[in-house]
């Protein structure tokens, strides 16, 4: 079974920053692209990252670009989310998620930015 | 960027109509093109994969078509389970992909 289990939220004050992590398991982690997407509370789908096999190419959604970094640790079956420079509008429910044809999706973590 | 484009942002119709939303990207996708269902509290729901392909186990009332920039999704006979979001998702430019704005699908 293909679990995705996300960590690292909490409430930040704008400015500041935060390193989400995904522990994947139930799967052959190195053989799928990744990517984190989130939902602000009583908003649609944001794609914010992928990252593809071997974390040779990265991609970011213009929103966070420059203040997000997306790495993975293939060895530790792990994703991670480097968010920096924290605003208002970055508040939501950070999911990670099992490629990019989506079939898996961790529950998420919440970030709250506020002061 | 790739930019989707999916309208109705809501919609309401009755138990048994015919339901059709749509997609349209800024550029040539090809087919590229996925449609999910989100019902309140839950993750995304993979419905339909490159444009027209219905995923194992989905109920064949829904159903998904075109090609470039245009792309059209179907509930054939709508049923109250049916009441979720739908969203649609570009993925021509790997590791980037785009989802529409969704929409709100609702019981009149």
């Amino acid at each position: 079974e293909v679990q995705l289990v996300e960590s690292g939220g909490g409430v930040v004050r704008p400015g500041g920053s935060l390193r989400l992590s995904c522990a994947a398991s139930g799967f052959t982690f190195d053989d799928y692209g990744m990517s984190w997407v989130r939902q602000a509370p009583g908003k649609g789908l944001e794609w914010v990252s992928g990252i593809n096999w071997n974390g040779g190419s990265t991609g970011y959604a213009d929103s966070v670009k420059g203040r997000f970094t997306i790495s993975r640790d293939n060895a530790k079956n792990s994703l991670y989310l480097q968010m920096n420079s924290l605003r208002a509008e970055d508040t939501a429910l950070y999911h990670c998620a099992r490629g990019f044809l989506i079939e898996d999706w961790g529950q998420g973590t919440l970030v709250t930015v506020s002061s | 960027d790739i930019q989707m484009t999916q309208s109705p942002s809501s919609l309401s119709a009755s138990v048994g109509d015919r339901v059709t939303i749509t997609c349209q990207a800024s550029q040539d996708i090809s087919n590229y093109l996925n449609w999910y269902q989100q019902k309140p509290g839950k993750a995304p729901k993979l419905l339909i994969y490159d444009a027209s392909n219905l995923e194992t186990g989905v109920p064949s009332r829904f159903s998904g078509s075109g090609s470039g920039t245009d792309f059209t999704f179907t509930i054939s006979s709508l049923q109250p389970e049916d009441i979720a979001t739908y969203y649609c998702q570009q993925y021509d430019n790997l590791p980037r992909v785009t989802f529409g704005q969704g929409t709100k699908l609702e019981i009149k």
